[in-house]
């Protein structure tokens, strides 16, 4: 089992949609998780840590499910901005940050 | 807003030199980082640097690679004999804490030809 797996999609949804993306790692001791969104070419950027309580931020909303090891993000009222790959990053037990293949997001008018 | 700054963005090389990716990490931030990305793959963890040692490192980050904090602001990835299959977009990363947030730099795109 590859340690952190997502679907690579694309997902495609109208604007103004709810789209939600699962993440699954495979390393029970993973201490911190994170979604970073990556534009085409671009550096990864931050979107926002996953608190184990849950927890939003504007239109996002992020939730980690230890007992069946998994981390979700939602996104409310899709933007054409959104439109770009959503990439989960676990850290595992020896703090080495692991990052997911990516789901791509494209948002349409 | 502070930011990780990298040059040179774009870096060609012939197989079997030297090159050395420069980053400035964010000037507060203690824990620096190094990734890569082949075109078309996922981002791949090389190595972290804390309090001028390397703390983590990964199986890719082998002989031919090394990093360096050789002032106070520079973060240097050096790549000793280029390969072809080094060509990626390399990433600097910095937090301020351990296992916290990390802020990415634009990347350096190395092409080895």
């Amino acid at each position: 089992r590859k340690e952190v797996e997502q679907d690579p999609g694309p997902f495609n949804v109208p604007e103004g949609a709810t789209v939600a993306f699962n993440c699954t790692y495979s390393n029970s001791a993973s201490q911190s998780f994170f979604w970073y969104r990556q534009d085409c070419r671009k550096e990864p950027k931050l979107l926002m840590s996953v608190y184990s309580s849950g927890n939003e931020d504007g239109r996002f909303t992020a939730q980690l499910n230890r007992a069946s090891q998994y981390i979700s993000l939602l996104i409310r009222d899709s933007k054409l901005s959104d439109s770009a790959t959503y990439l989960c990053v676990v850290n595992t037990g020896s703090y080495i940050p692991t990052f997911g293949r990516g789901t791509s997001l494209i948002v349409h008018p | 807003e502070p930011e990780v700054t990298q040059t040179p963005s774009h870096q060609v090389t012939q197989m079997g030199q030297e090159v050395i990716l420069r980053c400035v990490p964010i000037s507060n931030h203690l824990y620096f980082y190094w990734y890569r990305q082949i075109l078309g793959q996922k981002v791949e963890f090389l190595v972290s640097f804390y309090n001028n040692e390397i703390s983590e490192k990964s199986e890719i980050f082998d002989d031919q690679f090394s990093v360096e904090r050789p002032d106070g602001s520079n973060f240097t990835l050096k790549i000793r004999s280029t390969k072809l299959e080094d060509s990626a977009m390399y990433f600097c990363a910095s937090s301020e804490l351990h296992n916290n947030e990390q802020f990415f730099g634009p990347g350096t795109r190395l092409t080895v030809l």
